[in-house]
């Protein structure tokens, strides 16, 4: 079955720092979606992306679409502690249905 | 807007019990929700898709007579997990899409999550 693969599987960075992570897919997707998830709490949606090559951002966040639709990459920049968390890559499947990645967890240090 | 809340936020209860929890889309209408099971450091776990007013589909593996769905309309869903067991504990999470977001079919808004714990 599909798999959305993610790496690294966790961070630990200082404050301040850039971090850069991506999902890779066995199968094509026409959609990416990265929501971040709070300890105990349900996922957020970060950026979604819709066209193979699309660049997007979202204040210090920055998502691709990768060009050959297997993959896509999520980069923060100037790290600050709140962006501590769980990051989920998530593509569409069967028209409505969502899977998602194995998740990047980031840690940052003041 | 696109808020999604759950009830309850946890619950622990007895082992051979029945537990419901309720999804509501609370500004927009979602005619499908969707529950997902998540175990501690895993990710989000398709169980079911929830359908307004017509029977819910569930995923391979999930049993449709231990995890009883109901969406009786366009704001709620409920997730019914009947006689649970210790294994049954887990993290619960629903979402619904906004009928409204024409150009955004596949985006999910999520709860905040149920924690369950059946001793």
């Amino acid at each position: 079955g599909q798999q959305l693969n993610q790496s690294p599987q966790s961070m630990f960075i200082q404050e301040g720092e850039d971090v850069s992570m991506n999902c890779t897919s066995s199968s094509i997707f026409n959609t990416w979606l990265w929501y971040k998830q709070d300890p105990g709490e349900g996922p957020v949606l970060l950026i979604a992306l819709y066209k193979a090559g699309e660049l997007t951002s979202n204040g210090r966040l920055t998502a691709q679409f990768g060009i050959t639709r297997k993959d896509s990459f999520l980069n923060i920049s100037a790290s600050i502690p709140s962006d501590v968390g769980i990051y989920f890559c998530a593509g569409p499947y069967n028209t409505d249905k969502l899977i998602f990645g194995t998740g990047t967890r980031l840690q940052v240090f003041p | 807007g696109a808020v999604v809340s759950q009830h309850p936020s946890w619950v622990i209860c007895k082992s051979g019990t029945s537990v419901k929890i309720e999804c509501r889309s609370l500004d927009f209408q979602a005619t499908t929700m969707f529950w997902y099971r998540q175990f501690p450091k895993q990710s989000l776990m398709l169980m079911a898709t929830s359908n307004e007013g017509s029977k819910a589909t569930y995923e391979q593996g999930v049993e449709k007579d231990k995890f009883l769905i109901n969406h009786a309309s366009l704001t709620l869903s409920t997730l019914t997990v009947t006689s649970a067991h210790p294994e049954d504990s887990s993290f619960y999470i629903c979402s619904a899409r906004d009928l409204e977001l024409a150009g955004a079919p596949n985006e999910q808004f999520f709860g905040p999550g149920t924690r369950l714990t059946v001793l």
